[in-house]
């Protein structure tokens, strides 16, 4: 159980185009998704923390415009990178928390990634 | 701000031995959640283990183990009877709103 799922695992793009990335919750209700970037050799950061029904909330630092997070049900969140260029390359990662007061509610379960090189 | 400091970046253990990687955090919260995730090369991450703050018990899951010491804020993870797919980076991370991780520890298990 608590499996979470990303599309696509990989993907090349032209710099200035746009990019959406899906996180799913195969097997259980999510009420929160968070997101993260991993540049190569480095720890995760996360990114933004999304709830289903309202906006994100975005880490200091983090562009709210260029970074489109929407978590519009309980199994599904999606982060667009808008006008994506060259830096924004990096290994971007979901996780999940199963709705509070069920079982693994206080652990984050992690989607597999997904690798953006933009070119 | 809570800040999550792995010392070691690399560390390297024998088959069969055991091996103990160390964590600090930061936090002036009493109640948290601090955890311990195995990224191997396929980069998905997998919870080793984890700890609740109120319990004074350390976790235990099988192999894995760890030495939660609160008044110190160390949590040190311990990996005993190393096999070869132990061999990944190990990531602590502590638990506020999303997970706040250290800078991690890569593992090599020498057969």
């Amino acid at each position: 159980g608590a499996v979470v799922s990303q599309h696509p695992s990989w993907v090349i793009c032209k710099s200035g185009t746009s990019v959406k990335i899906e996180c799913r919750s195969l097997d259980f209700q999510a009420t929160t998704m968070f997101w993260y970037r991993q540049f190569p050799k480095q720890s995760l950061m996360l990114m933004a923390t999304s709830n289903e029904g309202s906006k994100a909330t975005y880490e200091q630092g983090v562009e709210k415009d260029k970074f489109l997070i929407n978590h519009a049900s309980l199994t599904l969140s999606t982060l667009t990178v808008t006008s994506a260029h060259p830096e924004d390359s990096s290994f971007y990662i979901c996780s999940a928390s199963p709705v509070a007061g069920g079982p693994g509610a206080d652990t984050q379960y992690f989607g597999p990634g997904t690798r953006l090189t933009v070119l | 701000a809570q800040t999550v400091t792995q010392s070691q970046p690399e560390m390297s253990v024998q088959e069969a031995e055991t091996v103990t990687l160390s964590c600090t955090y930061d936090t002036s919260e009493s109640d948290y959640y601090l955890f311990w995730y195995k990224q191997p090369p396929s980069r998905q991450m997998i919870l080793v283990i984890r700890q609740e703050a109120y319990k004074q018990q350390n976790a235990t899951e099988n192999r894995f183990s760890v030495n939660f010491q609160k008044a110190a804020k160390s949590f040190s993870l311990k990996i005993s009877d190393s096999q070869l797919g132990d061999a990944a980076m190990y990531f602590c991370a502590y638990r506020k709103e999303g997970m706040r991780f250290g800078a991690g520890t890569r593992l090599t298990v020498k057969p």
